[in-house]
């Protein structure tokens, strides 16, 4: 029992250039959510999902989008890498009936030069 | 607006209880407030959680007072191992999907 992977742990972008984070859970959860986190301003919620084939934006989605094609995967894409997205993007999961308990991936740390 | 209110900081020795506050105006009114500890490299895992009065388990005590404005998360005779950055989650609304609110976090040091 893996819970929340996160997939790659870390990548240097060159402004413009594209990529896919990778999240998986194996916990059956129905929701899923992306966080970036920044020094001093906690996690923002990026885009989460409530359900296979479902997405919807949070409160800093611009520049990000999503996919859930699977229950047990969320895929955040980067079409065009600016600075500012440069972070630490967290993915997590939770039971539909218990969103304030999430479980959270360990993290991947993205750098936009 | 939703927004929390935690400090940025604190500092504090072994064997001391430690307690964290975070202000959440306006919160829903149903719902539970939720504390997640952070360690470096690492993402944010459950402590507690709470909806009124006070919840206590293995690790933690959470008081959170009838208006329900703020929440104090209490960790007893903290060791080193508790240094870490802790959030507060708090629900805004009660309709629809429930706005999930971070708080900004509060970085605990605890020194010998």
């Amino acid at each position: 029992n893996a819970g929340v992977t996160q997939t790659p742990k870390f990548r240097v972008l060159k402004t413009g250039q594209s990529m896919t984070l990778l999240c998986a859970q194996d916990m059956n959860h129905e929701y899923m959510y992306w966080y970036r986190q920044d020094p001093g301003m906690g996690l923002r919620l990026i885009h989460y999902s409530v359900g296979e084939g479902t997405t919807a934006k949070g409160e800093v989605p611009d520049g990000y989008n999503v996919s859930r094609l699977k229950k047990q995967n969320f895929l955040l894409g980067l079409e065009s890498a600016a600075p500012s997205q440069t972070s630490v993007y967290f993915c997590a999961s939770s039971k539909r009936e218990d969103q304030e308990t999430q479980y959270f991936g360990p993290g991947t740390r993205l750098l936009v030069l | 607006l939703a927004k929390t209110t935690q400090p940025i900081s604190m500092d504090s020795y072994e064997g001391q209880e430690v307690n964290i506050t975070c202000s959440h105006n306006n919160i829903a009114t149903n719902d539970y407030i939720t504390w997640y500890q952070q360690f470096p490299s690492q993402g944010p895992r459950f402590i507690i959680q709470g909806y009124k009065t006070k919840v206590t388990n293995e690790v933690a005590s959470l008081f959170i007072p009838a208006d329900r404005k703020s929440s104090t998360l209490s960790l007893p005779r903290v060791s080193l191992s508790d240094t870490a950055v802790y959030y507060c989650l708090v629900t805004f609304g009660n309709t629809g999907f429930q706005k999930l609110v971070f708080g900004t976090g509060t970085r605990l040091l605890v020194s010998p």
